[in-house]
C-alpha cells in the first residue's frame, strides 16, 4: 500500500517564502523520512523523524509528525532558488520505505 | 565515500534487447535496492538484497527481470527482452542502518526503449 502521498503536487513560490509541503499515509510506521530530488539526479536523504516523535528540526528544516491524523509536514524557511526540487516522503513500518509522487517545488528569485 | 554507482547513466536500445544496469553500493553497506522511477507510478521498489541474498523481489514486474548481487560489492538488474514500457529511471540505493533506514540513492540509469 502507498505509504507516502504528498500534496500538492507543485508548489511556487518566491526566494525568502516559506514552503510547506504535507504527506499522509495509510498504514502505521516505524519512522517517517523526507528526500529531495533536483532534476535529473537521484534522492537525497533530508531527515528522519521516527513514530514517538513529535516534531524536528534541521538547518531551515522542520518536520512534524501526527500518527493520529497519519500526516506529516516540511516546512522550509526562507526558501531558496537552490531549493527548487522535488520533495518525496517515504513512510516504513517494519518493511521497507515506499516512496508517495512528490511535490514539485518551484522557488523564483 | 564515492557514494552508489550506478551505471550506465543514459541508455537507449531498441525493443528485445537484453539492457543490463549496474550498481556499486557504498562500502559496508549491507541492504541494497533498486527503484524504478516513472512519472505515471512514482518510485517503485522491484527488489531488495540483505547481505547479498534477495529478500523481497515482489515488486519485480514480470519475469523479463531479473536482479543478482553476486558479492557485497555489485549488483545487476537485467531486462531481457526489453520493451517500451519499461523506460524509465531506474535507481540503486543501499543503506547499513536496516531496510527501513536511510537510503543513499545513486544517480541513476534513464533507460529509453524505442
Amino acid at each position: 500500500s502507498q505509504q507516502g502521498e504528498e500534496d500538492p503536487q507543485a508548489l511556487s513560490i518566491q526566494e525568502g517564502e516559506n514552503a510547506t509541503m504535507n504527506c499522509s499515509y495509510k498504514t502505521s510506521i516505524n519512522n517517517l523520512q523526507w528526500y529531495r530530488q533536483n532534476s535529473g539526479r537521484g534522492l537525497v536523504h533530508l531527515i528522519l523523524i521516527r513514530s514517538n516523535e513529535r516534531e524536528k528540526h534541521s538547518g531551515r528544516l522542520r518536520v512534524t509528525l501526527d500518527t493520529s491524523k497519519k500526516s506529516s509536514s516540511l516546512l522550509i524557511t526562507a526558501s531558496r532558488a537552490a531549493d527548487t526540487a522535488s520533495y518525496f516522503c517515504a513512510g516504513s513500518g517494519y518493511s521497507t520505505l515506499t516512496f508517495g509522487k512528490g511535490t514539485m517545488l518551484l522557488v523564483s528569485p | 565515500d564515492a557514494g552508489v554507482i550506478q551505471s550506465p547513466r543514459h541508455e537507449v536500445t531498441e525493443m528485445g534487447q537484453e539492457v543490463t544496469l549496474r550498481c556499486k553500493p557504498i562500502s559496508g553497506h549491507n541492504s541494497l535496492f533498486w527503484y524504478r522511477q516513472t512519472m505515471m507510478r512514482g518510485l517503485e521498489l522491484l527488489i531488495y538484497f540483505n547481505n547479498n541474498v534477495p529478500i523481497d523481489d515482489s515488486g519485480m514486474p514480470e519475469d523479463r527481470f531479473s536482479a543478482k548481487m553476486p558479492n557485497a560489492s555489485f549488483s545487476t538488474l537485467k531486462i531481457q527482452p526489453s520493451e517500451p514500457r519499461d523506460s524509465a529511471v531506474y535507481f540503486c540505493a543501499s543503506t547499513g542502518t536496516g531496510v527501513a533506514g536511510e537510503l543513499f540513492f545513486g544517480e541513476g540509469s534513464r533507460l529509453t526503449v524505442l
